[in-house]
C-alpha cells in the first residue's frame, strides 16, 4: 500500500538554526498538510499546500515557517530561526481530494531544539 | 469552535475482552470523522472514516465506530482486543463544507492490553 514518507525520523538542532523537514507524499495525491503534536498535546494542524499555493493555515503557521514543493514529489517545512518551543512531532499529510478524501499521514520527524 | 474530546486518557483492558473508545464532537454542522491509531514510534494510521450515510462504518484490524448525531459522538469498538492493539487512538473530525479542510484532533486514549 502506497505510504507517505518522512525524513530523517529525528532531527537536533540549535536554537536559531534553520531546519528543513522533508515529506513524498503519496504519488497520486494533491493535498499536502502538515501538522505538528507537542509532547503529551493534542495533533494541531499547521498548513495545507494545493496547486503550488497555501490553501489554509493556522495562527501557528506565522512567518518563521514556510512550505514548498520543490519538484513533483517532494514536500517540505522549513523553520527559520528555531525556536526551543519548535520542538514536537512534526507530521506530514497528502489526500487525493478535499471533500469526501481521508488524509494519510506519514510517521513523522521528531524536531529537538537545543 | 470546532472540537473533538476524548474523555478517557488512558483505558487498560485484558485481552478477548470488548472495547470502547469515547469520542464527542462539537460542529456547527455534521462533521467528517475520523479515527487514527498511532503504535509508540510509529505514525498516524488510519482505522475508519464517517463521511455520510449509514452510521456503522467498519475499519480495519477489526475496528468500528458509530456515528450518533443525538450524542454527538462517534465511539470506537472492537468486540475482542488483542495485545497488538496496544497503542494510542485519535478521534479527529474535519468541517464538512468547502473552505476548510483542517483535521481537528482530540487529546488522544492510550489504550493498555494485559494478558
Amino acid at each position: 500500500e502506497p505510504e507517505v514518507t518522512q525524513t530523517p525520523s529525528h532531527q537536533v538542532t540549535q536554537m536559531g538554526q534553520e531546519v528543513i523537514l522533508r515529506c513524498v507524499p503519496i504519488s497520486n495525491h494533491l493535498y499536502f498538510y502538515w501538522y505538528r503534536q507537542i509532547l503529551g498535546q493534542k495533533v494541531e494542524f499547521l498548513v495545507s499546500f494545493y496547486n503550488n499555493e497555501i490553501s489554509e493555515k493556522s495562527e501557528i503557521f506565522d512567518d518563521q515557517f514556510s512550505v514548498e514543493r520543490p519538484d513533483g514529489s517532494n514536500f517540505t517545512l522549513k523553520i527559520r530561526s528555531t525556536k526551543l518551543e519548535d520542538s514536537a512531532m512534526y507530521f506530514c499529510a497528502s489526500s487525493f481530494g478535499q471533500s469526501n478524501q481521508p488524509q494519510h499521514f506519514g510517521d513523522g520527524t521528531r524536531l529537538s531544539i537545543l | 469552535a470546532q472540537s473533538v474530546t476524548q474523555p478517557d486518557i488512558h483505558i487498560t483492558v485484558s485481552e478477548g475482552a470488548s472495547l470502547e473508545l469515547r469520542c464527542n464532537y462539537s460542529y456547527g454542522a455534521t462533521p467528517y470523522l475520523f479515527w487514527y491509531v498511532q503504535s509508540p514510534g510509529q505514525g498516524l494510521q488510519l482505522l475508519l472514516k464517517y463521511f455520510s450515510g449509514d452510521t456503522l462504518v467498519q475499519g480495519i484490524k477489526g475496528f468500528e465506530a458509530e456515528f450518533k448525531r443525538s450524542q454527538s459522538s462517534f465511539n470506537l469498538r472492537k468486540p475482542s482486543v488483542h495485545w497488538s492493539d496496544a497503542a494510542e487512538y485519535f478521534c479527529a473530525g474535519r468541517y464538512s463544507g468547502a473552505g476548510s479542510y483542517q483535521l481537528t484532533f482530540g487529546k488522544g486514549t492510550k489504550l493498555s492490553v494485559i494478558p
